[in-house]
This record gives structure tokens, C-alpha cells and sequence, in this order.
């Protein structure tokens, strides 16, 4: 299968500070990627969607002065957690889909502790 | 909208048992269906897919039929191990830039 690459896999970082986190299809062309963030022991929730060239499309509740997304090329997607706090820490996955696909392929994951 | 619904977990199974997790969806569409599977620590990995109605999505020992008259595709196993230890999301997608519509995610735990 396709795979998508993410990285870094553990980040922890002072409060106050930004952190980016990026998303790369390495075999394929991801039209369109999306923003997950877990937390423990539940399932995902989307954050935000965005394709490639345009502006992200954040869900409801999503602050997107926070959580800045970018995908300026069909292999790369960043998320940048700016003035990060505490309640910042979880596990964010991206994942990724490629035009005319049904199916989609996730990154390893970034666990973000912000201390 | 679209939405899934899966079994609530956790699961626990002794080596070798049968494994069954149910999961129903409902769309407006013909939804592609699937099952992802996330270890510890980790992302999701597809673990089989299924794109149109009678189809089966088989891979590692697990298997999925897609069954459009009960809008349902459990996840099953004949014998599970130790190793599949993990938990599993049920989800959908139809063709475009909308995202997977995921299940809750069952845990499941496999002891020797």
C-alpha cells in the first residue's frame, strides 16, 4: 500500500512555544489530507481537511489561529501547533488520499507533550 | 450525514478463539467500507477494504464481507493470537475530498 510518512514521532516542547509537524505521501500524489487528533483510548476526531493549494477546512470547535495547516504540494501537509499549552498534548495523525481513491493512509502518529 | 456503528469494546479473547466485531454503517451513497487496525503508540494501518456490495475484504486471517441489505460489515477471525492485540476502526468513505467516517474503535486484548 501506500505510505505516508509523519514526522516527528515524539515531540515535547516548553508552553508557549510552536511546533510543526509534517506530513509526506512518498509514493503517491495526496490531493487532499486530513488532521486527526486522538485522545487516549478514543477514537479519532478530525480537526481539519485540507487540499492541496487551498485553505483548510477546520471543523467545528477547531481553533485555526491555533492549529495552522498547510499543504503547499501534493507530497507535503504541515501542522503547526502555535503558543502550545498543556491541553495541547495528545496524539495527532495525518492521513492522506489521493484523487478518484476511496481509501485512505495514515501517518505513524506525533505524540505532543507540552510541558 | 453518513455514520458508523461499532461494537463497544474492550474485547478479550483467549488464543485461538473466534473473533467477531460487528460493525453497521448508514450513507446516502454506495460507500467504499473498511477496516483499520491501530497498535499501540502507532497510526492506523488498512488491514482489508471492501468497495461494493458482496464483496469480501480479506488480509492477515481477518475477513469482512460487505453486505448492503443489513448495511453491515463485521470483522471477523477464525483463530486470533497475541499479536492482535489492538483496536480496530470500522470505516467509510465515499469518492471526493470528504474524510473517512470512522467507528468509535473497538479494543481488543488476546491472551495466551
Amino acid at each position: 500500500g501506500a505510505v505516508v510518512s509523519q514526522h516527528p514521532s515524539r515531540v515535547i516542547c516548553k508552553s508557549g512555544t510552536s511546533v510543526k509537524i509534517e506530513c509526506r505521501s512518498l509514493d503517491f500524489q495526496a490531493t487532499t489530507m486530513f488532521w486527526y487528533r486522538q485522545f487516549p483510548k478514543q477514537s479519532l476526531m478530525l480537526m481539519a481537511t485540507s487540499n492541496e493549494g487551498s485553505k483548510a477546512t477546520y471543523e467545528q470547535g477547531v481553533e485555526k489561529d491555533k492549529f495552522l495547516i498547510n499543504h503547499a504540494s501534493l507530497t507535503l501537509s504541515t501542522l503547526t501547533v502555535t503558543s502550545a499549552h498543556p491541553e495541547d498534548s495528545s496524539f495527532y495523525i495525518c492521513s492522506a488520499r489521493s484523487s478518484g481513491n476511496t481509501e485512505a493512509f495514515f501517518g505513524q502518529g506525533t505524540r505532543l507533550t507540552v510541558v | 450525514g453518513d455514520s458508523v456503528t461499532q461494537m463497544e469494546g474492550p474485547v478479550t479473547l483467549s488464543e485461538e478463539a473466534f473473533l467477531t466485531i460487528n460493525c453497521t454503517y448508514t450513507a446516502t451513497g454506495y460507500p467504499s467500507l473498511f477496516w483499520y487496525v491501530q497498535y499501540p503508540g502507532e497510526g492506523l494501518q488498512l488491514l482489508l477494504k471492501a468497495t461494493k456490495a458482496d464483496d469480501k475484504g480479506s488480509n492477515k486471517g481477518f475477513e469482512a464481507t460487505y453486505r448492503k441489505e443489513t448495511t453491515s460489515f463485521h470483522l471477523e477471525k477464525g483463530s486470533v493470537q497475541v499479536s492482535d492485540s489492538a483496536v480496530y476502526f470500522c470505516a467509510l468513505s465515499d469518492l471526493g475530498n470528504t474524510p473517512l467516517v470512522f467507528g468509535k474503535g473497538t479494543r481488543l486484548s488476546v491472551i495466551a
